[in-house]
């Protein structure tokens, strides 16, 4: 399975962008990048998927560099509600859903 | 319901006794996943069905865990004898095809705890 290497933790002020950095230097050309969040005492749930292009939706952007070993999931104004633990996985061939540590996001009022 | 569900939402048992945990997927998708999660750890994945292809076992952590899956909708995970280890939140996911730019829908999960 591809691998994927985040921060156990990063804390973000209230209100502020937030970057989160992932490392996958052993991404191949077909992996798809995906960012799944999991809020306290809830099943995770889907933000944001990128092949090669930077994405946006409602929830995220999701900046892809150029090489595509690495992406940054980046919230635009950071509340409270987002502190989450957040996992950048890879979907390779395999199509099974595998989670890695992940980061713990705090928010701070 | 327009989202996945499980049940029981809690289960308690005892140590020996066999359970079985349910997942309705959302209607019309093909790929189903189960994984579990013990307390402060992160989600382990245990058994992938995509259609009627042979279900990915990877996962189960043992021959005491088995899931079915009927009609390519309802999948029911079984544990056999559980042990206070079984003890954890048991989550499924789907997804609308196995995919690798489909976004999967997670439950609430079933939490489960041996005694």
């Amino acid at each position: 399975d591809a691998k994927t290497t985040q921060p156990n933790s990063m804390e973000s002020n209230e209100e502020e962008p937030v970057h989160l950095p992932c490392n996958h230097s052993t991404i191949s050309g077909t992996d798809y990048i995906h960012w799944y969040r999991q809020l306290p005492s809830q099943g995770p749930e889907y933000v944001i998927h990128g092949l090669t292009s930077n994405v946006n939706n409602r929830m995220a952007s999701l900046a892809i560099a150029e090489d595509r070993k690495s992406s940054t999931l980046i919230l635009h104004r950071a509340t409270l509600r987002d502190a989450a633990v957040y996992y950048c996985i890879l979907r390779d061939r395999s199509d099974k859903i595998i989670f890695g540590k992940g980061t713990r996001l705090h928010i701070l009022p | 319901g327009a989202g996945v569900s499980q049940s029981p939402s809690n289960k308690v048992t005892e140590k020996g006794k066999d359970v079985e945990l349910r997942c309705d997927p959302i209607s019309g998708h093909t790929a189903l996943y189960w994984y579990r999660q013990s307390l402060g750890q992160g989600l382990e994945f245990l058994i992938y069905f995509q259609g009627n292809s042979a279900p990915d076992k990877s996962g189960l952590p043992s021959d005491r865990f088995s899931a079915e899956r009927t009609g390519g909708s309802v999948s029911t995970l079984t544990i056999q004898r559980t042990q206070q280890e079984d003890s954890a939140v048991y989550l499924c996911a789907s997804s609308l095809t196995g995919r690798l730019n489909t976004e999967a829908f997670f439950g609430q999960g079933t939490r489960l705890t041996v005694v």
